[in-house]
């Protein structure tokens, strides 16, 4: 049972437009939610988080919505830029899972010049 | 920073071997994990331990134990390596409990290949 989803494996997006990303879960005791990036050969770095009692949180070109009701999420870059091009894990977890968190399958972006 | 380092980048082990991946961190986090990433399924959580001798598995335990014997120090053992265990496996590490604490830090990851 897959409880976060990113059901796109991949996006292009040319250099400067928005890359928008998303991701899903089943879990209404989510109560944080995260973005990693990836790059090959790397380990995952922690991008941007928001908490469930928010809707939006900014942070540079970087923004990440919460959509509650639709248990949606989507993290916005703006401008994209070609060291943007990584694979983007959504993770999330419940307040009583201790430090657990779930993460999705990734989308690998892909910013072209 | 936060960092935590595993051994190694690159093994390369055989069928039946016992493997041991080490992991590292030097922000005293109480939290540490262990994963496995393959294509088109995520980071799967193997093991995790929160605290000293403390482990708990994760959703994919089945061919693997691990160890803490200290706080900053998790290591995950293939005790008979098989093929089907040829992965990218990646440690991280948390503060305790909640909010921004969920972050979790991760090392480079170690390329295992079991032939």
């Amino acid at each position: 049972d897959q409880q976060v989803k990113q059901n796109s494996p991949s996006l292009s997006v040319q250099e400067g437009r928005i890359s928008i990303l998303n991701c899903d879960y089943t879990n209404s005791m989510f109560d944080y939610f995260l973005w990693y990036k990836k790059y090959p050969a790397e380990g995952p770095t922690f991008l941007i988080s928001i908490s469930s009692i928010k809707d939006k949180n900014e942070d540079g070109r970087f923004t990440v919505f919460l959509n509650k009701s639709a248990k949606h999420l989507s993290l916005h870059i703006v401008p994209s830029q070609p060291g943007d091009s990584a694979v983007y894990f959504c993770a999330a977890s419940a307040y009583n899972q201790g430090g657990k968190l779930i993460f999705g399958q990734g989308t690998e972006l892909s910013v072209k010049p | 920073d936060v960092k935590v380092t595993q051994s190694s980048r690159y093994l390369v082990k055989r069928t039946g071997e016992k493997v041991f991946l080490e992991c590292v961190q030097d922000m005293d986090h109480e939290n540490m994990f262990w994963y496995r990433q393959d294509p088109g399924l995520g980071l799967r959580l193997i093991y995790f331990s929160y605290d000293v001798k403390m482990k708990e598995k994760g959703d994919i335990p089945e061919g693997y134990s691990v160890s803490r014997e200290k706080k900053e120090r998790f290591s995950l053992i293939l005790e008979s390596a098989s093929t089907n265990q040829t992965s990218m496996y990646l440690c991280a590490s948390s503060q305790l409990l909640g909010g921004t604490k969920n972050i979790q830090y991760f090392g480079a990851g170690t390329r295992l290949s079991v032939l």
